[in-house]
């Protein structure tokens, strides 16, 4: 079976422009998390849903910030009006519940210029 | 305040050499994980464990639960071998880590 996919894995954007993130988690994977990696830093947990319900988001940096997972499957982080420190790899990972092992995806390289 | 420690940041070693990576933690921890960066962002899982030690090929990981720390041993390093090498560890009650900010290892042939 396919890992977990992200996509687009680089996006180039002016300050100011929003964007979307998209996490496709593994099938049957109930819990979701996104991370932000600055350079030269570990992951920061931004927030982390099971299914579709989002039970932690206090992560998340400024109210620009928003994750949504409407199915419990797909999930899309938004950042709005983005600024140059947004700029990092922002990763998502998925494991079943109740699992310490999570499963991370290739993540996706922001470049907010 | 970090709850995961590693050292050191960054590592350059000669193909074949034996390497350590350190993780020092301050919370109380059911397992401890280690993972491998490319560069390019992906995120691989090397290993989880919670007493003793794991081998996966030429990878070693050890952990003393009492002393909070644990290791990451490469022998017979090799050039493919040149990742981000990070440390987690669960937080809280949910499937959520603390992460270390990596070690940096480079292994030139």
């Amino acid at each position: 079976g396919a890992g977990v996919s992200q996509s687009p894995r680089y996006k180039v954007a002016k300050r100011g422009q929003d964007v979307a993130l998209r996490c496709d988690p593994i099938s049957g994977h109930v819990s979701l998390f996104w991370y932000q990696q600055a350079l030269g830093q570990g992951p920061e947990f931004l927030t982390y849903f099971q299914n579709e319900a989002q039970l932690d988001k206090s992560g998340l940096p400024s109210d620009r910030f928003f994750a949504e997972r409407p199915e419990g499957s797909v999930s899309t982080l938004k950042i709005q009006r983005t600024q140059q420190e947004d700029s990092a790899v922002y990763l998502c990972a998925s494991s079943l519940v109740h699992s310490y092992e999570q499963y991370f995806g290739p993540g996706t390289r922001l470049t907010v210029t | 305040k970090n709850e995961v420690e590693q050292s050191p940041q960054n590592l350059t070693a000669q193909e074949g050499e034996f390497i350590t990576i350190n993780c020092s933690y301050s919370v109380g921890i059911s397992a401890l994980h280690w993972l491998q960066q490319h560069p390019g962002g992906g995120i691989v899982s090397l290993f989880m464990l919670s007493s003793g030690k794991k081998k996966h090929g030429r990878l070693i990981a050890t952990i003393n639960i009492q002393e909070k720390h644990s290791s990451l041993h490469i022998t017979a390093s090799h050039p493919r071998d040149s990742a981000v090498y990070i440390c987690a560890v669960p937080r809280g009650t949910g499937n959520q880590f603390y992460f270390g900010t990596g070690t940096s290892l480079t292994v030139i042939p």
